[in-house]
Order: structure tokens, then C-alpha cells, then sequence
């Protein structure tokens, strides 16, 4: 079970780009790797998934090296409502499916 | 909205006693998931079904148990609950098991389960 590891927390400020890099040394060859975000007190949002490369869609990018040992969610010119806790998840490849969170990057975006 | 559905959002019972909260997946979904998220563990998942069945196994206390009925809905029962199961709960679908793949999961806004 592939684990990772990501910052506790980052702080920003509105306009800025945030990277967020999270480290899954075991990552294993069919995983994938996913972001959610969660807001206080709602349940985590999809944001971004991808296998290797570059993926990017209306929200955000990801980038995972060739190794896909780590992978970096960056946010283009956040705003404040992007203050949430943003989670980097590697997808269970054996029998059954669980999604593992680890304790998340809180994000503060400041005005 | 992601379309999941939870019931109630708020729960407020005594210790010892048994509670049963309910999931209804997004249309289409065939899996459903269950977490827990306290304050001091983040969170945790508890339990999966696909089509009815158990797929995967996690954190979950034998206090608890939970089942996937025909319609897919999911119910999570708690029992002989301590002060420590106050947590919110999510149930969260998607359509594939997931088996030697990731996929997207849609979670609900949860329910609220207090302890007193």
C-alpha cells in the first residue's frame, strides 16, 4: 500500500501560484494518483487525477515525474475561497478498492 | 451538489446506544464507501461495497457494521457508541470497484454524529 507524504500546511497569498508536492516513494505500476480537496465541515472534492507526465484541466495542473515517485498539484492564481486542506491520494491496485487519505496540506490563502 | 446523498446531517444520541446512518450513491454509482473524519484522526476509511457485496475492509470497529441493499443504498450501523465515535461520516460512490485502477469518488456532505 503505496503511502504519502505532503506538507502540513502552506500559506499563499491571493493571485499567487501554489505547489503543493506530495512524496509516494512506494507508488506501485497500475496506481494512480489523485487529488480531493475538502472544505470544512464538506465531504473531499475531486480535483485532479493522473497516471505520469502532465494532466491539466479548468482547476488545476499535475505534474509527476518520470519516476512517479512524487507529484506536484499547482493551483494557477488562487483566491481565498482555495483555503482548504488538499489531499494527495495513490489508488489501491490489489483486490478492492480504498482510498487512502493521508493528513492532507492545509492551504491559507491570504487577501 | 456531487449527488450523494446522507441522512440524516446531524445526530445527536447517548453513549451506548445504536444508531444507523444512510447513504443513497449518485445514479449509476455501484460502489459506495464509508469514512469517518474526527478531529485527532483525519480521515479514515471505513468499509466498501460493490453491487451489494463487501469489497474492501479498513479501520472498522466490530461495534460497526454496514450492508448494500439492492436499490444501492448503503447503511452504516453504529453500536454500543462511545464518546470517542463522535465524528462525521461520509458514504462516497463511484462506478467502478476500482480494481487495478483509481476512479473518481463523489462524496456527500456527511452526517454529524454526536456522543454525549
Amino acid at each position: 500500500l503505496a503511502k504519502t507524504t505532503q506538507p502540513i500546511s502552506m500559506d499563499s497569498y491571493e493571485g499567487q501560484e501554489v505547489n503543493i508536492t506530495c512524496s509516494h516513494n512506494n507508488i506501485a505500476t497500475n496506481d494512480y494518483i489523485t487529488w480531493y480537496q475538502q472544505f470544512p465541515s464538506q465531504g473531499p472534492r475531486f480535483i485532479i487525477q493522473g497516471y505520469k507526465t502532465k494532466v491539466t484541466n479548468e482547476v488545476a495542473s499535475l505534474f509527476i515525474p518520470a519516476d512517479r515517485k512524487s507529484s506536484t498539484l499547482s493551483l494557477p492564481r488562487v483566491s481565498l475561497s482555495d483555503t482548504a486542506v488538499y489531499y494527495c491520494l495513490v489508488g489501491e491496485s490489489t483486490g478492492g478498492f480504498k482510498t487512502i487519505f493521508g493528513a492532507g496540506t492545509r492551504l491559507f490563502v491570504k487577501a | 451538489d456531487s449527488g450523494v446523498t446522507q441522512t440524516p446531517k446531524h445526530l445527536i444520541t447517548a453513549t451506548g446506544q445504536r444508531v444507523t446512518l444512510r447513504c443513497s450513491p449518485r445514479s449509476g454509482d455501484l460502489s459506495v464507501y464509508w469514512y469517518q473524519q474526527s478531529l485527532d484522526q483525519g480521515l479514515q476509511f471505513l468499509i466498501q461495497y460493490y453491487n451489494g457485496e463487501e469489497r474492501a475492509k479498513g479501520n472498522i470497529l466490530e461495534r460497526f457494521s454496514a450492508q448494500q441493499f439492492p436499490d444501492l443504498h448503503s447503511e452504516l450501523n453504529l453500536s454500543s457508541l462511545e464518546l470517542g465515535d463522535s465524528a462525521l461520516y461520509f458514504c462516497a460512490s463511484s462506478t467502478r470497484p476500482g480494481q487495478n485502477m483509481n476512479t473518481e469518488a463523489f462524496f456527500g456532505q456527511g452526517t454529524r454524529l454526536t456522543v454525549v
